[in-house]
C-alpha cells in the first residue's frame, strides 16, 4: 500500500534558523513527489514537484530534495511568513493523476 | 479568474440530510479529485475522475457519491450526512495525467449535527 509519512509533525524556529522537513514514502514505483504549502483556512498551494533521485528544486528560502526513499524540505534563514503547514504528497507509477496520496503535513511556526 | 471554485464555503447539516458540494474549474483540466481533511490526518481522497463520464473511488469513498457529466464539473454528494463526514472539503484537479502539481479550491468546511 502506498503510504508517505512526514516529520516532525509540528516545529518552532526562531526567524533565521535553518531547518528541514522529513517527508519518507512507500510506493511500488514513484511517478512524481509533491510539497504544497497550507495556509490556515485556504487549500494548499503547490510549491514543487520532484520525479527523480537526486534531482533538487528551489523557490526563494526553500529547498527540495530527494532520494529513492525520502524527499526534504529545506528552509534556509526562514522569516515569520514562511509560517504554514508543508504538505508532502505522491503519485505512484501505477496511479493516474487523480490519484495523489498526502502525509498529514508539517505546523511550521517560525518566531520573530 | 481561472482556478477552481467550490461552493458553498461553509455549511450545517443535520444527520440524516442529504447535500451537494459543488466544484467547478475553468482550465480544462481532465484530472480531479475530492478530499477531506481532518486535523492531524492530512488529506485523504474520496473519490477521482480522470474525464468526463470517468469516476473511481479513493481512500474514503463510504457515504459519497460523484458523477462527472462535462469537463468543468465534479459534484460531491453526501446521501445522508453523519457526525463522522464533519469536515473540510477540497476539490483539486490537474491538466496531465503526469500530475504536475494540483490546483485546489478554498474548501467547503462541513458540520454535521
Amino acid at each position: 500500500e502506498d503510504q508517505v509519512t512526514q516529520s516532525p509533525e509540528a516545529l518552532r524556529l526562531q526567524e533565521g534558523e535553518s531547518s528541514s522537513l522529513n517527508c519518507s514514502y512507500t510506493v511500488s514505483g514513484l511517478r512524481g513527489l509533491f510539497w504544497y504549502r497550507q495556509d490556515p483556512g485556504k487549500g494548499p498551494e503547490f510549491l514543487f514537484t520532484l520525479y527523480s533521485a537526486g534531482e533538487e528544486k528551489e523557490k526563494e528560502r526553500l529547498k527540495a530534495t530527494l532520494t529513492k526513499k525520502e524527499s526534504f524540505l529545506h528552509i534556509t534563514a526562514p522569516k515569520p511568513e514562511d509560517s504554514a503547514t508543508y504538505l508532502c504528497a505522491v503519485q505512484a507509477d501505477d496511479s493516474s493523476a487523480s490519484k495523489i496520496i498526502f502525509g498529514s503535513g508539517t505546523r511550521l511556526s517560525i518566531r520573530p | 479568474n481561472a482556478g477552481v471554485t467550490q461552493t458553498p464555503k461553509f455549511q450545517v447539516l443535520k444527520t440524516g440530510q442529504s447535500m451537494t458540494l459543488q466544484c467547478a474549474q475553468d482550465m480544462n483540466h481532465e484530472y480531479m479529485s475530492w478530499y477531506r481533511q481532518d486535523p492531524g490526518m492530512g488529506l485523504r481522497l474520496i473519490h477521482y475522475s480522470v474525464g468526463a463520464g470517468i469516476t473511481d473511488q479513493g481512500e474514503v469513498p463510504n457515504g459519497y457519491n460523484v458523477s462527472r457529466s462535462t469537463t468543468e464539473d465534479f459534484p460531491l454528494r453526501l446521501l445522508s450526512a453523519a457526525p463522522s463526514q464533519t469536515s473540510v472539503y477540497f476539490c483539486a484537479s490537474s491538466y496531465s495525467d503526469r500530475n504536475y502539481g494540483y490546483t485546489f479550491g478554498s474548501g467547503t468546511r462541513l458540520t454535521v449535527v
